[in-house]
């Protein structure tokens, strides 16, 4: 079964700090991956995805991820946060291997001090 | 982008009754619907997978009789908690895709609290 994992259950950041968050998934076959956020008191909307082409994805609000086959990682990149990235944001895979049903991460809080 | 609404947002009910919980896709047609349950700082389970007219799809240790769901349109999908218990409260969120295996959009949720 595939599974994902994000390290990074809580971070707190200031103000245009850099981010990182790490995400790793399981299964090897073709992925589809993607980031969702959600925001305090809103749904979840998709901030990004891979599906295929060039591993590093820009998504909206300045975020990027990198997809590095040979590690199994989707990581989550923004070079200068804002307060309003203050959110919840979660990394999940659809896999051929797991008939492409949605798996997510237990998510990563993130705080921005202003 | 696209919408999905729920209905209701929250529901407060005595333990045993039943409660439906409505989504819909509001501006596009949905062949496939989500159902997920999300508990107080942890990811989003997934209950069950919905087709358009099929039965629905459910996850290892997700009792089908217990949450009854019906996909009997393009744009909607109905969860049902039959006989409802306080372990049964929790945040319900479908999402729905109108393709295969991409981006999924996902409703408010409706917070169920049982009594």
């Amino acid at each position: 079964a595939q599974s994902v994992s994000q390290h990074n259950h809580h971070v707190i950041l200031s103000e245009a700090a850099s981010l990182e968050l790490g995400c790793n998934y399981s299964y090897g076959g073709t992925v589809n991956l993607f980031w969702y956020v959600q925001y305090p008191g809103q749904h979840l909307q998709l901030l990004l995805k891979y599906f295929s082409g060039d591993p590093l994805v820009k998504g909206i609000k300045g975020f990027e991820a990198e997809f590095i086959k040979s590690k199994f990682s989707f990581n989550l990149r923004k070079p200068s946060v804002q307060w309003s990235d203050t959110a919840e944001y979660f990394c999940a895979v659809r896999s051929s291997g797991g008939s492409y049903i949605p798996t997510f991460g237990r998510g990563t809080s993130l705080i921005v001090h202003p | 982008g696209a919408v999905v609404s729920q209905h209701p947002s929250w529901v407060i009910c005595k333990s045993g009754t039943s409660v439906k919980i409505e989504c819909r896709s509001l501006d596009f047609q949905a062949t496939t619907m989500f159902w997920y349950r999300q508990f107080p700082k942890q990811s989003l389970m997934l209950m069950a997978t919905s087709n358009e007219g099929s039965k629905a799809t459910y996850e290892q240790g997700v009792e089908k009789d217990k949450f009854l769901i019906n996909h009997a349109s393009l744009t909607l999908s109905t969860l049902t908690v039959t006989s409802a218990h306080p372990e049964d409260s929790s945040f319900y969120i479908c999402s729905a895709e109108a393709g295969s295996y991409n981006e999924q959009f996902f409703g408010p949720g409706t917070r169920l609290t049982v009594l």
